[in-house]
């Protein structure tokens, strides 16, 4: 199993300019989980989603879209990139049976807004 | 409103010390209270968890104390080790998914 992948690694964007970032998880994890990580901070969460065609917001959601048409992949779309949106992005993934509510991370995008 | 506080913000501590990490919360809805370990360039990963009808939990050289009462927990490292360095995030959680997370401690365990 590869986990929870995340393209791209890094992204430089323009002000203005439009991403997606990728996200894929090959545990049939039913939860799937957008965080961004500011330099110094802890992760806020951004969006989730329990299931294919559900997705709710979290604690910083404004700027960013998602979706969530299969089990695997939960892409985030940024739409008019901000320097305020500079940042490491996680994606984050776990089982609806996991005990511990263990979230599973992928490796982060890290993308700077110029 | 930062809900979970944690400290301190970096950690030195010798080798086959007691590492200290501290974390304060104000929702009393949390019915659970994970610590993640990141190492530079990866994600974070679930180290070890608590449930708050415990007041401890122990794994290996790891164990978090939980103070209901004073809505805090902390980590203790105990034997630390050069390869325990790593940045470690305090969070809280409820409702499964609405997860909130400490600023995090950078630790640096000295040989």
């Amino acid at each position: 199993n590869a986990g929870v992948t995340q393209t791209p690694k890094f992204r430089i964007l323009k002000i203005g300019q439009s991403m997606t970032l990728q996200c894929t998880q090959d545990m049939n994890h039913n939860y799937m989980y957008w965080y961004r990580q500011d330099p110094g901070m802890g992760l806020k969460l951004i969006y989730y989603s329990v299931g294919a065609g559900i997705t709710d917001k979290g604690e910083v959601p404004n700027g960013y879209n998602v979706s969530r048409s299969t089990t695997e992949d939960f892409p985030l779309r940024l739409e008019l990139a901000a320097p305020s949106q500079t940042s490491v992005y996680f994606c984050a993934s776990r089982s609806k049976d996991s005990r511990h509510y263990e979230q599973y991370f992928g490796p982060g995008t890290r993308l700077t807004v110029t | 409103q930062q809900q979970v506080k944690q400290s301190p913000q970096s950690l030195i501590v010798q080798k086959g010390g007691i590492s200290i990490i501290n974390c304060a919360y104000e929702n009393t809805a949390f019915d659970y209270f994970p610590w993640y370990q990141q190492f530079p360039g990866k994600g974070p990963a679930l180290l070890i968890a608590i449930r708050p009808d415990v007041s401890e939990k122990k794994e290996g050289r790891f164990t978090i104390s939980f103070n209901k009462s004073a809505k805090q927990f902390s980590l203790h490292i105990m034997d630390s080790q050069p390869g325990d360095s790593a940045t470690y995030f305090c969070a809280g959680g409820y409702n499964f998914n609405k997860f909130y997370f400490g600023s995090g401690t950078k630790l640096n365990v000295k040989p």
